[in-house]
């Protein structure tokens, strides 16, 4: 049982937008950044969102993120066949003292 | 560039222990944490813990408290994540990845390749 609670599934057609939801609590995402991460089939997770709504270098503006008290959303815009993929939310849990990830929430294209 | 390179598959019995390193290189070493993140065979992501290349002070989640050691080298910018008594449940990929200072502020924003370690008897 993972600490964030994410829709284990989600889906949309090329050019919609969808949203992939990540609930927490007041000692982990309450007091906390957020980051997403997304892992393509067989590949390793890659940053996709940090500080809640911040794109690293290289990431689409395609992507967003946003955070309101104790949960945080993931926006993808003008989907893509690429898209598709595992997404993850995390964060630092006050009360475990380490990092927590969401249960994953996978992506289709269809 | 800036990667994290791990060492090769691991095949163990039941009992036994694993020790995968990560080689960092690009970067400062003890600039950045590295933190250890397990994934078993379609399941999400578990976090297992960190440690600070420049200290060497570590914290670990609680689910592996007293069976984790993670170390390093730091003449050879290389980190170490040691699991002992192994269980068949500890079958997964383990990847190390870079993580900034303080942790609750940053992400993980360089990731090893992924090691196998698979535990049969």
């Amino acid at each position: 049982q993972s600490v964030l609670t994410q829709p284990p599934s989600a889906s949309g057609t090329p050019g919609q937008r969808v949203t992939i939801s990540c609930s927490g609590s007041s000692s982990n995402i309450g007091s906390n950044y957020v980051f997403w991460y997304q892992q393509l089939p067989g590949t390793a997770p890659k940053l996709l969102i940090y500080s809640n709504d911040q794109r690293p270098s290289g990431v689409p503006d395609r992507f967003s993120g946003s955070k309101s008290g104790t949960s945080a959303s993931l926006a993808i815009s003008g989907l893509r066949s690429e898209d598709e993929a595992d997404y993850y939310c995390a964060t630092w849990d006050d009360s475990l003292s380490g990092r927590v990830f969401g249960g994953g929430s996978k992506l289709t294209v269809l | 560039q800036v990667q994290l390179v791990q060492s090769g598959a691991e095949v163990k019995k039941p009992g036994a222990s694993v020790k995968v390193s990560c080689k960092a290189s690009g970067y400062t070493f003890t600039s950045y944490d590295i933190n250890w993140v397990r994934q078993a065979t379609g399941q999400g992501l578990e976090w297992m813990g960190w440690m600070n290349p420049d200290s060497g002070n570590t914290g670990y989640a609680q689910k592996f408290q007293g069976r984790v050691t993670m170390t390093r080298n730091t003449a050879i910018s290389t980190a170490y994540m040691e699991l002992t008594s192994l269980r068949s449940d500890d079958t997964a990929v383990y990847y190390c990845a870079r993580g900034g200072i303080p942790a609750r502020d940053y992400g993980m924003d360089v990731w090893g390749q992924g090691t196998t370690v698979t535990v049969s008897s």
